[in-house]
């Protein structure tokens, strides 16, 4: 049972665009949501999270944008460049499941120079 | 030190056999999790350790076992493997307490043949 849905699999932007990635979660006891970003060969780094009480969250060029009733977020990547080409992967976590936490299936991001 | 490190890299392995992973977690962690990662899928959680005790576990079976160590280095030891178990196992520290993510070292790249 697939819990944190994302879309799309794969994503190709030119170097200057907006890179928008979106998940769709189905248990409302997730109480937090991050997002990791992974490199070919290396663990995933935490980029970016966010609690359900706030609806958008922005560092730097990352920005997660958050429905509560819609029960969706994503992740915008502002002015897109080459480095930021990678796998981005959605993630929740239930509350007082310490920290397990439940990944969507990823999308691979190209940016085009 | 800093950062999480996992060895070995690369492991080949015979259907049957048993595998231990090692995992040295971020200095000052004391809780480490394991995940495995197969190919072009997102991490899904096996287990959690904090104080040399599970405290979470996921959808395996019990020949996913683990340990972790006084000073939070950990193992995950896979029994009976199966070719399905051909994966990036990746291990994750963090601080129970803390609002923060988790640090994930690089994984190590099992194969069963």
């Amino acid at each position: 049972q697939q819990q944190v849905k994302q879309s799309p699999q794969s994503l190709i932007v030119q170097k200057g665009g907006i890179s928008i990635i979106n998940c769709a979660y189905e248990n409302t006891a997730f109480d937090y949501f991050p997002w990791y970003q992974q490199f070919p060969g290396k663990g995933p780094a935490l980029l970016i999270a966010i609690r359900p009480d706030v609806s958008e969250k922005k560092e730097g060029r990352f920005t997660i944008s958050f429905n509560k009733s819609a029960k969706q977020f994503s992740l915008h990547i502002m002015d897109s460049q080459p480095g930021d080409s990678a796998t981005y992967f959605c993630a929740a976590k239930k509350a007082g499941s310490a920290r397990q936490l439940t990944f969507g299936s990823g999308t691979q991001l190209t940016v085009l120079p | 030190e800093t950062g999480v490190t996992q060895s070995p890299t690369h492991l080949i392995k015979t259907r049957g056999q048993q595998v231990t992973l090692r995992c040295s977690s971020q200095s000052g962690h004391n809780t480490v999790s394991w995940y495995q990662q197969a190919l072009g899928q997102g991490p899904q959680f096996i287990f959690q350790y904090y104080r040399e005790e599970e405290n979470g576990r996921g959808n395996f079976p019990p020949r996913f076992s683990g340990l972790q160590f006084p000073n939070y280095s950990s193992e995950l030891n896979v029994n009976a493997l199966e070719l399905d178990d051909s994966a990036l196992y990746l291990c994750a520290s963090s601080l129970v307490d803390s609002n923060y993510g988790y640090t994930f070292g690089s994984g190590t790249r099992l194969t069963v043949v």
